[in-house]
C-alpha cells in the first residue's frame, strides 16, 4: 500500500463551510506537502509542513502534523466553488532527493 | 519567471511504438522529477534527475528512461509502449539541493494515449 492515504476519497461540501482532509503516511519523513490538482492538469503546491513543526497555516489553509500518530490534516476554511479540486499529500522521506510519495488523493467538491 | 513547460501536451501512440517526452525546468532548478499518474495507481514516481544524473528511480521496468542536459532540461522516454502505459506524465521541477525539503514546481503534463 501506499506510504500516504489520504481520507476520506471524496468530499462534498457547500460554500462556505469548512473542509477537512486527512493522510497517513507509514515511514519517517523530512517534510509532507500537500498539493491540489484541478481535473487533469498540473499540481500546485499548497503548503510544506517539516517533521520538526506541528501547525502551520497560510491563507484560509491549515495543516496539521502528528509524528507520533504519522497522520496530517489538511483545512480550508470557508470553501470556495473555486477550491473544487483533488488534493494530495505527499510524503518527502528522510534522505536526499526529490522523490515525492503521493497518496491517493481527496476529491473535494464545493458547492455554490 | 516562466513555470515549468512540457511538450507535448497530448499524444497517441500505437502499442510497441516509443515515445519521448520533453520538460523544461524553471530557469536555476536543478532537480527534475517524472511521475505518472493513472485513475487506478494514481501518482507515481518514475524517477529524479539532478545535475544530468540520475539520483532515484522508481520500481518501473527498464522501458522507462530519461535523462537530463546540461541546460537542466529532462527528456524521459518508453519504448515498446503498453496499453498500461496509457497516462497523464508530469514532470517537476525543484532547486534539488538539501535533504528533500523543497517545494516541487509541476508542470502542466502530458497526457498520453496508447491504442
Amino acid at each position: 500500500s501506499q506510504q500516504g492515504e489520504e481520507d476520506p476519497q471524496a468530499l462534498s461540501i457547500q460554500e462556505g463551510e469548512n473542509a477537512t482532509m486527512n493522510c497517513s503516511y507509514k515511514t519517517s519523513i523530512n517534510n509532507l506537502q500537500w498539493y491540489r490538482q484541478n481535473s487533469g492538469r498540473g499540481l500546485v503546491h499548497l503548503i510544506l509542513i517539516r517533521s520538526n513543526e506541528r501547525e502551520k497555516h497560510s491563507g484560509r489553509l491549515r495543516v496539521t502534523l502528528d509524528t507520533s500518530k504519522k497522520s496530517s490534516s489538511l483545512l480550508i476554511t470557508a470553501s470556495r466553488a473555486a477550491d473544487t479540486a483533488s488534493y494530495f499529500c505527499a510524503t518527502v522521506l528522510d534522505n536526499y532527493g526529490q522523490n515525492f510519495v503521493f497518496g491517493p488523493g481527496t476529491r473535494l467538491s464545493v458547492l455554490p | 519567471k516562466a513555470g515549468v513547460t512540457q511538450t507535448p501536451r497530448y499524444l497517441i501512440k500505437t502499442r510497441g511504438q516509443q515515445v519521448t517526452l520533453s520538460c523544461s525546468p524553471i530557469s536555476g532548478h536543478r532537480s527534475v522529477s517524472w511521475y505518472q499518474q493513472t485513475p487506478g495507481q494514481g501518482l507515481q514516481f518514475l524517477f529524479e534527475y539532478f545535475s544530468e544524473t540520475q539520483r532515484n528511480k522508481g520500481n518501473f521496468p527498464g522501458r522507462f528512461s530519461g535523462r537530463q542536459f546540461s541546460n537542466s532540461r529532462s527528456e524521459m522516454n518508453v519504448s515498446t509502449l503498453e496499453l498500461g502505459d496509457s497516462a497523464l506524465y508530469l514532470c517537476a521541477s525543484s532547486l534539488g539541493v538539501g535533504k528533500g525539503w523543497n517545494e516541487q514546481f509541476f508542470g502542466p503534463g502530458t497526457r498520453l494515449t496508447v491504442l
